[in-house]
């Protein structure tokens, strides 16, 4: 199975602020690598998808990069509602389309 | 715009089957993959698996022995079901559709989650 492994695990932040989160892949995984936002309480929802491709509506402030093993998403400038878990994917290996253990943005 | 609901017992006694079924709507089952995914209180998430609107099925091994997902396309539904649940399977359960652009899979769109509680 291919592992991922994001970092930071957690990581505090404010308003205004520049974000880097990493996502490590265990090996090659091309761009088959996805980024998603968990709020407390609420479902997933896709903010990019092949390592750098903005999902329909989500703002431009999110930004993904890097292809391999290595990928980076980037929040721009940080708003209050940006506050949450972070989850990259990977779905270039079957049966498992593994997860990160996830990266939490708090104040 | 695709809605996924999940819906089930909440609540299943352990060595007992957990099923639980995901219903499409606002859109057509045709054409993408359907899937499952776990998030124990607390923690992150975990694949289970998925199903093509053909029947087709991936499973994640560590669950593979105990899973079944199958697609009912008349009712625009797919259904989950773990056997033999210990207490290790209390989760929010996910249902959610993979669409593909050029090859790179993905999951667009997600139920909003159901917790199921194994205990006795």
């Amino acid at each position: 199975d291919i592992q991922m492994t994001q970092s930071p695990s957690s990581l505090s932040a404010s308003v205004g602020d520049r974000v880097t989160i990493a996502c490590r892949a265990s090996q090659r995984i091309s761009s088959y690598l996805n980024w998603y936002q968990q709020k407390p309480g609420k479902a997933p929802e896709l903010l990019i998808y092949a390592a750098s491709t903005l999902q329909t509506g989500v703002p431009s402030r999110f930004s993904g990069g890097g292809s391999g093993t290595d990928f980076t998403l980037t929040i721009s400038s940080l708003q209050p509602e940006d506050f949450a878990t972070y989850y990259c994917q990977q779905s270039y290996s079957t049966p498992t389309w593994t997860f990160g253990q996830g990266t939490m943005v708090d104040i | 715009q695709v809605q996924l609901q999940e819906s089930g017992p909440g609540l299943v006694k352990p060595s007992e089957t957990l099923s639980l079924t995901c219903t499409v709507s606002g859109g057509s089952i045709n054409n993408y993959h359907w899937t499952w995914i776990r998030q124990p209180p607390g923690k992150g998430l975990e694949w289970i698996g998925y199903i093509s609107y053909s029947g087709n099925t991936n499973y994640n091994p560590s669950l593979k022995s105990r899973v079944t997902i199958s697609v009912d396309t008349s009712k625009n539904q797919f259904s989950l079901k773990v056997s033999s649940v210990t207490a290790a399977d209390t989760a929010v359960y996910y249902c959610a559709r993979a669409r593909d652009w050029v090859s790179y899979w993905y999951l667009d769109t997600w139920g909003r989650g159901t917790l199921v509680s194994v205990s006795s």
